[in-house]
């Protein structure tokens, strides 16, 4: 009954490889985001979409292409993997884009060899 | 698991006393603020939010108070138990930005027995 899924937990991969995150929600919800954590613990938002549409695109490398098929799927596509993308990556969702809390998945961890 | 965030700043309370972890924002425009709990190989975990039209909220052994003013942020939490042992992050947003949360650094909170 976990709110905010995502699989893999690890991935473990080589550089230059393209690997896939998938999350889902099951809250309800019509916003979801992907996060990433450094190894400093610093938290930066990636993308947000919003009933499939994409409102926030940070500065991310265009390696990087979320996919939402519906509102409960946000999915985080990575091409050409670099050592620098090992990083925790956390999908989130809330209820409308406007100040409503942000549920967080239990994370993806990342590491590029 | 991830790595050790070593530049964390950690507070260290004794079981049971009160702790207090401060955070600073920087956009005098932001308008929503949220505290995060993150343990060890977890997600963050919603613990409280307040809205800029007041200045404390309490919950379950928690208070947050925010002062406008000098852009400040606290959590008090109350009763301090090892199970509070975490990663305490502040978040603030702009409630018409998109929820776009921007993070502080994180705090580690020690209880000790």
């Amino acid at each position: 009954d976990t709110a905010v899924s995502q699989t893999p937990k690890y991935l473990v991969t080589q550089m230059g490889n393209d690997k896939s995150i998938k999350c889902e929600q099951n809250l309800g919800h019509d916003t979801m985001y992907w996060y990433k954590q450094d190894s400093k613990k610093f938290l930066k938002i990636m993308f947000s979409y919003n009933n499939k549409e994409l409102i926030i695109n940070e500065t991310v490398p265009n390696r990087f292409s979320p996919k939402s098929p519906d509102k409960a799927h946000l999915n985080l596509h990575i091409n050409s993997l670099e050592l620098g993308d090992s990083a925790v990556y956390f999908c989130a969702s809330a209820l409308g884009h406007l100040g409503n809390t942000i549920y967080f998945g239990e994370g993806s961890w990342l590491t590029v060899v | 698991g991830e790595s050790v965030g070593l530049h964390l700043p950690t507070l260290s309370v004794q079981e049971g006393d009160n702790s207090i972890i401060n955070c600073a924002y920087s956009n005098s425009a932001s308008d929503y603020f949220i505290w995060y709990k993150q343990e060890s190989g977890k997600g963050p975990q919603f613990i409280i939010d307040i809205r800029s039209n007041m200045d404390k909220r309490q919950g379950q052994r928690v208070t947050v108070l925010l002062n406008k003013t000098v852009k400040h942020l606290s959590l008090q939490i109350a009763a301090t138990q090892p199970g509070d042992s975490a990663v305490y992050f502040c978040a603030d947003s702009l409630s018409g930005g998109y929820n776009k949360l921007i993070f502080g650094a994180g705090t580690r909170l020690a209880v000790h027995p």
